[in-house]
């Protein structure tokens, strides 16, 4: 049984650019979240999808990011215009479905975004 | 807002000796997680503490939960290198019922293990 998969793993874009960054959950999960991770600091949590639902986007930036878990294929979290402040690691983590805050999370290797 | 602290941020310690790293919390939550991390890599999940005295032991890590005190332990017994990494604690509100996986962190503990 595959993990939670992401990618890419590391993404270098000039101030400007977009963004866009995929997690695929594990099988059998359909609640994905989204972390940020700064340098030298604790994860940060964005928001909390299920199949074609925003549950809850209260970590989102108000501008410029947005996320959606579509009925198929990947979630993608979309950063449009970077900044040198959105280069963090983002982690996106999966859960089964059900009472989702009693169940482990279980994330991927995260993906590394670098703004020049 | 939910608040989670963990303390020490940095533990240097040598191997065969034992610590504790401290997770406090702010609001009411009977489920607390702890999680690994190695330098570059994702999170790996150590324990889930889902009830008022739980406690899990894997190896050389034990971890506790004292809902009342809002306070999680993980100890670490004889430590060895293998053990250097950053740790977190995680914790998810109750929410009238309604609460679900979001997850607040503590700024993680650096551990470093000394021959």
């Amino acid at each position: 049984n595959a993990g939670v998969m992401q990618n890419p793993r590391h993404l270098v874009r000039r101030r400007g650019q977009e963004a866009r960054l995929r997690c695929s959950p594990m099988k059998g999960h359909s609640h994905v979240y989204w972390y940020r991770q700064l340098p030298e600091e604790g994860l940060k949590f964005m928001v909390y999808l299920q199949k074609e639902n925003i549950i809850d986007e209260s970590g989102m930036p108000k501008e410029r990011f947005s996320a959606e878990f579509p009925k198929e294929g990947p979630s993608i979290l979309r950063i449009q215009q970077v900044v040198r402040g959105d280069s963090a690691a983002y982690f996106c983590a999966s859960s089964p479905p059900g009472l989702a805050g009693g169940d482990t999370q279980y994330f991927g290797p995260g993906t590394r975004l670098t703004v020049l | 807002e939910l608040k989670v602290e963990q303390n020490p941020l940095f533990l240097s310690m040598q191997e065969g000796k034992n610590y504790t790293i401290y997770c406090n919390y702010s609001t009411t939550s009977d489920r607390l997680y702890w999680y690994r991390q190695d330098p570059g890599k994702s999170l790996e999940s150590l324990f889930v503490l889902l009830s008022n005295g739980a406690v899990k032991q894997e190896g050389r890590l034990m971890a506790s939960l004292d809902t009342k005190a809002r306070l999680s332990t993980l100890h670490i017994t004889a430590a060895v290198h293998d053990l250097s990494a950053t740790y977190f604690c995680a914790v998810v509100p109750n929410a009238g019922g309604t609460s679900y996986g979001k997850l607040t962190f503590g700024q993680g503990t650096i551990l470093t293990v000394h021959p």
